[in-house]
């Protein structure tokens, strides 16, 4: 099983360019999670998805925007890069609401704004 | 709104010491309790979880945790650490619906062999 997938790993933007980091599940689970991790600063959720087609707004979502048109796919899209994006992401999925359902998460995305 | 604290951020230790990592919440309801680990290049992936019953839970590769209501604590132990236990802690809680789920700021945990 492939789990959750992540993609790219890496990533370096100049400040204003855009770019989508791509995530998808395929255990079928409805919850999917986008976080944060800044250097001992812990997670922080950013967005997250219940199911197809709805979406909101966690912790720190300002910059960020998302989508979830399936079950599998949960993009997040960075529009204006600034440095203060610069961190590593996770996608995670649960099966039920994160604070039930143990989270899977994807091997990360670590993107760096100059 | 919930707080997750974990104290001494960094930790080093020797192959076969124990280890002990707090992880203190502010929530006076019930709560649900996770440690996450996260090993040197890999996801974050779930290590136990207590949900009720009985209030010490044994997770994967040794590791066990305490829930102590009256502390509103959930620490992690290991009674003799390896070096592939080198990775970073992070405890979380949920407190008050199925969807929250606040973290801690990890305990970053080098084992020297």
């Amino acid at each position: 099983n492939a789990g959750v997938t992540q993609t790219p790993k890496f990533r370096i933007l100049k400040i204003g360019q855009s770019m989508t980091l791509q995530c998808a599940q395929d255990m079928n689970h409805n919850y999917m999670y986008w976080y944060r991790q800044d250097p001992g600063m812990g997670l922080k959720l950013i967005y997250y998805s219940v199911g197809a087609g709805i979406t909101d707004k966690g912790e720190v979502p300002n910059g960020y925007n998302v989508s979830r048109s399936t079950t599998e796919d949960f993009p997040l899209r960075l529009e204006l890069a600034a440095p203060s994006q610069t961190s590593v992401y996770f996608c995670a999925s649960s099966f039920e609401g994160q604070g039930v359902s143990p989270l899977h998460f994807g091997n990360g995305t670590r993107l760096t704004v100059t | 709104a919930q707080s997750v604290s974990q104290h001494n951020h960094h930790v080093i230790l020797s192959e076969a010491a124990s280890l002990e990592l707090g992880c203190n919440y502010s929530y006076g309801g019930t709560v649900n309790l996770f440690w996450y680990v996260q090993y040197p290049g890999q996801h974050l992936q779930l290590l136990l979880k207590y949900f009720s019953g009985d209030p010490l839970v044994k997770g994967i590769k040794g590791f066990e945790a305490e829930f102590i209501k009256s502390k509103f604590s959930f620490n992690l132990r290991k009674p003799s650490v390896q070096w592939s236990d080198t990775a970073e802690y992070f405890c979380a809680v949920n407190a008050g619906g199925n969807n929250r789920l606040a973290f801690g700021k990890g305990n970053q945990v080098v084992v020297i062999p």
